[in-house]
């Protein structure tokens, strides 16, 4: 039981490059989200599913695109990337809504760097 | 809207002295509570959760964490600290539906444990 996979752990990409963040869960969950992590500001919410076909935006989804066309993968693309997309991005699954009560479990982490 | 504030952004404790991290709530209506830990370059690890059930949650590694309804806090305690508790940790409140079931992150308290 692998949990929450993110790929890649590392990146450095340069300002305007497009590149995807892989987000892998093996636990049949419903619900998936992305955040990034930023210092002195916690994690926001950048965008979230409910299910498979089912997208919607959170907090800061500016710049960011996603999809969900199966329960276990939900990439996060950043289309044209800039510095302030330097950040640290965690996926996050859970069963139901943390609203509900359901556990949200993290992945490691990805760090990007934009230069 | 349901929010967190954590109300020391850095703590230090002897190791084998209590912890105490304080955190209180905002939210217009009985809120799912949890507490992340995230130590160095890590992801985040969930301690505990409260879920409207009983108000003392207990978590992992000795933590636990009572809910005071009546003074909207959620502190985290720990009877002796050990050297490997240096983390940082959140207090988190998850969000409706308006937020897309977001979860709702404190700044963070960062936990120095001294020898």
């Amino acid at each position: 039981n692998a949990g929450v996979t993110q790929t890649p752990k590392f990146q450095v990409l340069k300002t305007g490059q497009s590149m995807t963040l892989q987000c892998a869960q093996d636990m049949n969950h419903e619900y998936m989200s992305w955040y990034r992590q930023d210092p002195g500001m916690g994690l926001r919410l950048i965008h979230y599913s409910v299910g498979a076909g089912i997208t919607d935006q959170g907090e800061v989804p500016n710049g960011y695109n996603v999809s969900r066309s199966t329960t276990e993968d939900f990439p996060l693309r950043l289309l044209s990337a800039a510095p302030s997309q330097t950040s640290v991005y965690f996926c996050a699954s859970s069963g139901g809504t943390g609203f509900s009560g359901n556990t949200i479990y993290f992945g490691e982490g990805s760090w990007l760097t934009v230069v | 809207a349901q929010s967190v504030t954590q109300l020391d952004s850095h703590v230090s404790v002897s190791e084998g002295t209590p912890v105490l991290l304080r955190c209180n709530y905002s939210s217009s209506y009985s809120p799912s509570l949890f507490w992340y830990v995230q130590h160095p370059n890590k992801g985040l690890q969930l301690l505990l959760k409260y879920t409207s059930a009983a108000t003392l949650v207990k978590g992992i590694n000795g933590f636990e964490a009572e809910f005071k309804k009546s003074e909207t806090s959620f502190h985290l305690t720990k009877p002796s600290a050990h050297m490997s508790d240096a983390a940082e940790y959140f207090c988190v409140v998850s969000g409706d539906s308006n937020s897309g079931y977001a979860l709702n992150f404190g700044k963070g308290t960062s936990l120095l444990v001294t020898p």
